[in-house]
């Protein structure tokens, strides 16, 4: 069975501090890791990873793959109070069928 | 482009009942899937439907089942409904290609009493 695990759990910050957020994952036949943030409200795209090593990045946010190790990290620089929200890692696996395996997500308080 | 839509937002029903929930697509996109959102198990996947067809299912009971119209539009339906269904349900639409990104809608609040 697909597995996807992220830590923390959750997280409370200041305000310009820096997070790391990770997931890792065991799933037979990977495609793609994605990354959503998600507020009170439906969970938003931030970033597809499909190759290893290869930075994505928009704005203070950065993430990056590694297939060796079956791992993602998510990094945050500089936060804001507009950074809380719950981030949500999913891994894509098979084949042209589209099914998601969710980890429970790391809840991100930033205060001021 | 107009985002993924579903109706109603929130819902109340009691144990027993059936529920319908609606999902608008994309435009042009043509594969649909669900998921469950609850505190404790977080977001699960409960099946995908490209061009009127369930393509992938995840693992719940046979009271949830869903369509896919010619539209693209999808419908999810669950059935005697139990306490444990109150949950997001969150549709999710997508091109249905190899290597492309799921977008998702706003999500039904469905609350079992």
């Amino acid at each position: 069975e697909d597995k996807v695990v992220q830590s923390p759990l959750s997280l409370v910050v200041h305000e310009g501090d820096t997070v790391t957020l990770n997931c890792s994952y065991e799933v037979t036949n990977f495609r793609s890791l994605l990354w959503y943030k998600q507020e009170k409200k439906a969970p938003t795209f931030l970033f597809m990873l499909t190759s290893s090593g290869i930075e994505k990045k928009s704005g203070r946010l950065s993430s990056i793959l590694d297939k060796k190790e079956l791992s993602s990290i998510l990094n945050i620089t500089a936060t804001q109070t507009g950074d809380s929200a719950i981030y949500l890692c999913a891994v894509r696996s098979g084949g042209s069928n589209y099914k998601l395996t969710f980890g429970k997500g790391t809840l991100l308080t930033v205060n001021p | 482009k107009a985002g993924v839509t579903q109706t109603p937002r929130y819902l109340i029903k009691t144990r027993g009942q059936q529920v319908t929930l609606s999902c608008s697509p994309i435009s042009g996109h043509r594969s649909v899937s669900w998921y469950q959102q609850t505190p404790g198990q977080g977001l699960q996947f409960l099946f995908e439907y490209f061009s009127e067809t369930q393509r992938n299912k995840g693992n719940f009971p046979g009271r949830f089942s869903g369509r896919q119209f010619s539209n693209s539009r999808s419908e999810m339906n669950v059935s005697t409904l139990e306490l444990g269904d109150s949950a997001l349900y969150l549709c999710a639409s997508s091109l249905g290609q190899e290597a492309d990104t799921q977008y998702f809608g706003p999500g039904t609040r469905l609350t079992v009493l």
